[in-house]
């Protein structure tokens, strides 16, 4: 099994709103990571979590706030955003292994996110 | 700084083979991978290289060199099926982190 879920698939949200992005993974990956993906563009890295703890935070605006309140579990707070944040936003998990291992990352099927 | 370059598109034949090529200058190098990504759906893993040379698996084949800072990806007896941007990422270092740089992926589209 190597499925990692995203609830909601789709989200419209106004700028005043404050909504929340889930991840769910019961692979007993130690990794946690959300990605944002603009179309056509690559995956863009915004945070990695490591044993529950923040271990990248690739200045995100404070508008996002990532929260991990166990290994499963991977939360996405958004408060206040901007159009230009309209994207498929990305989770992945992955163990965490010697460094020399693939510690492949899975990904959910993203939630595509509107803000009007 | 880090940059990955793959071609915008490619196009191919069913039935033909293709190659999509990528090379990388980062700040260090601990594995490349290559993900698949059909439009609006997640990138789904293909390849994992972290020494030089080529590795098999069924239809999709990777090759490495570190010291060319190149890899490829092969894809052998194409389907409609195939037609997907490719990916390819590096993870510039080792440790938790386990941080991944995407290139800008390679949009293939296999024609009948």
């Amino acid at each position: 099994d190597t499925e990692v879920t995203q609830t909601p698939k789709h989200l419209v949200m106004g700028m005043t709103n404050k909504k929340s992005l889930k991840c769910e993974q019961h692979m007993g990956h130690r990794a946690m990571y959300w990605y944002k993906q603009k179309a056509k563009k690559p995956p863009e890295l915004m945070f990695v979590y490591s044993y529950e703890k923040l271990s990248i935070n690739e200045s995100v605006p404070s508008r996002f706030s990532p929260e991990c309140p166990n290994s499963s579990l991977l939360n996405l707070h958004l408060h206040a955003l901007q159009p230009e944040d309209s994207a498929l936003y990305l989770c992945a998990s992955s163990l965490i292994l010697d460094p020399a291992a693939k510690n492949i990352q899975y990904f959910g099927a993203g939630t595509r996110l509107s803000v009007l | 700084g880090q940059n990955i370059d793959q071609p915008t598109e490619m196009t191919a034949t069913e039935g033909a083979i293709v190659q999509i090529n990528c090379t990388y200058q980062t700040s260090g190098f601990n594995g490349l991978f290559w993900y698949q990504q059909h439009a609006g759906e997640a990138p789904t893993f293909l390849s994992y290289n972290v020494l030089d040379g080529l590795e098999e698996k069924g239809r999709f084949s990777s090759f490495l060199s570190r010291s060319k800072g190149y890899s490829y990806l092969l894809l052998k007896e194409l389907q409609m099926k195939d037609s997907a941007s490719y990916l390819c990422a590096v993870r510039p270092n080792g440790g938790a982190t386990n941080k991944l740089i995407f290139g800008t992926g390679t949009l293939l589209a296999v024609q009948p």
